[in-house]
């Protein structure tokens, strides 16, 4: 059974950066198309991107481009999602997803992200 | 992008009634939709992928309906448990993946 376990909250200032993890474990990730949501505070749902295994490559929502990366060490099968930049907009849960065919069938607990001065 | 948009924002019914919960999509997505629930707290759970297939562990009393751009999910008979938020999401373009803006569904 797979399991998605993410770290622990963060809470940074404006323009600084945050990395976000997320421990696979059941299954080896390489096998796995890994993509990241957020959600602000009393809002809904936003992808921000993941592995797409048709192209074999990352891919980034709009939104996102140029200041979220997505990457994957397997030796460890732990994904992670930097994001930088950070304006307090970017306040939010952010979560680790598993594609399964069209859509996502396993989640990670969230990791709460606070951008304060 | 492709918006999608659900009514309507609160269902307000008791335990025992059915609920119908509408996704609207602005352009075609095929049958490329799902819905999910969420509770406060917690993390969202797949109920229902390619707009009519259920995903594991789900009651039958959820269902899923629709194609092109009109979605329904239906929930029978409203069990305590069900009272939450639904999102619908589309992947018609794996780059271009939206959700809804949810439906809550609350205790009358």
């Amino acid at each position: 059974q797979v399991q998605l376990v993410q770290s622990g909250a963060e809470v940074k200032k404006p323009g600084a950066s945050v990395k976000v993890s997320c421990k696979v474990s059941g299954y080896t990730l390489t096998e796995l198309s890994m993509h990241w949501v957020r959600q602000a505070p009393g809002k809904g749902l936003e992808w921000m991107g993941g592995f797409d295994p048709e192209d074999g490559e990352t891919i980034y929502a709009q939104k996102f481009q140029g200041r979220v990366t997505m990457t994957e060490d397997t030796s460890t099968d732990t994904a992670y999602m930097e994001l930088s930049s950070l304006r307090s907009e970017d306040t939010a849960v952010y979560y680790c997803a598993l594609r399964n065919r069209d859509a996502f069938d396993i989640w990670g607990q969230g990791t709460m992200v606070t951008v304060s001065s | 992008e492709i918006v999608l948009t659900q009514s309507p924002a609160t269902l307000s019914l008791s335990p025992g009634e059915r609920a119908t919960l509408s996704c609207r999509a602005s352009q075609s997505v095929s049958s490329y939709l799902a819905w999910y629930q969420q509770k406060p707290g917690q993390a969202p759970r797949l109920l229902i992928y390619d707009a009519s297939n259920r995903a594991t562990g789900i009651p039958a009393r959820f269902s899923g309906s629709g194609s092109g751009t009109d979605f329904t999910l239906t929930i029978s008979s409203l069990e305590p448990e069900d009272f939450a938020v639904y999102y619908c999401q589309q992947r018609s373009n794996w780059r271009e993946l939206t959700f809804g803006g949810g439906t809550k569904v609350e205790i009358k």
